[in-house]
């Protein structure tokens, strides 16, 4: 069935590069998305990649997509302490199902 | 413009009650879906609303249920609450397929005693 993992917990210091990974199943994903939960908020959008890319880059994000092993990973660069929080891998479920399979979320904690 | 906005923010209910949420999506968005967010089972799709019609159903049981009005507002009911419901649920909309993501409210956070 549709699947997706991700690493519980990452620290890392500021100023650093945090690379937070994520692994799914579902091979006809056609689109896979990174979100952000801070405490007591729902989940933000940060971006998305569609799967005939290999790589996107929006400011101080980059999300690498690898299809063949069906890895994606979200790589945060000059990490700040604004950015601890939980982040969530999502696969879109295939094509007009309308749902997301998210992964378990990776708590990065940023260390002053 | 405003966002999604999900009422009530906090709620406390007893086993074997009902409840009802809310969700208003953004604007012009026409798609609504919810999720359950617990600390065990992650975030887990329940529903899916697209004018007024569902398209898509989770696995949850049938206690469980939600409902679109015609100005795409939508709520969400949970009959028979059971310890096992507390949980954060997140209403998110997009304007239709939701392929280039969807926007979530806040949540409501249940619990029930």
């Amino acid at each position: 069935g549709e699947d997706v993992e991700q690493s519980l917990f990452l620290s890392v210091r500021e100023g650093d590069s945090s690379v937070i990974n994520c692994t799914y199943t579902d091979s006809s994903s056609t689109y896979l998305y990174w979100y952000k939960q801070e405490p007591g908020a729902g989940l933000q959008l940060l971006t998305y990649i569609f799967s005939n890319m290999d790589m996107k880059q929006d400011q101080r994000l980059t999300v690498l997509l690898n299809k063949k092993d069906k890895h994606l990973s979200l790589r945060i660069a000059d990490t700040q302490t604004g950015d601890s929080a939980i982040y969530f891998c999502a696969e879109s479920g295939g094509s007009g199902t309308y749902k997301y399979i998210f992964g378990t979320g990776t708590r990065l904690k940023v260390l002053a | 413009k405003a966002g999604v906005t999900q009422t009530p923010r906090y709620l406390i209910k007893t086993r074997g009650q009902q409840v009802t949420l809310s969700c208003s999506p953004i604007s012009g968005h026409r798609s609504v879906s919810w999720y359950q967010q617990t600390p065990g089972q992650g975030l887990q799709f329940l529903f899916e609303y697209f004018s007024e019609t569902q398209r898509n159903k989770g696995n949850f049981p049938g206690r469980f249920s939600g409902r679109q009005f015609s100005n795409s507002r939508s709520e969400m009911n949970v009959s028979t609450l059971e310890l096992g419901d507390s949980a954060l649920y997140l209403c998110a909309s997009s304007t239709g397929t939701g392929l280039y993501g969807y926007t979530f409210g806040s949540g409501t956070r249940l619990t029930v005693v």
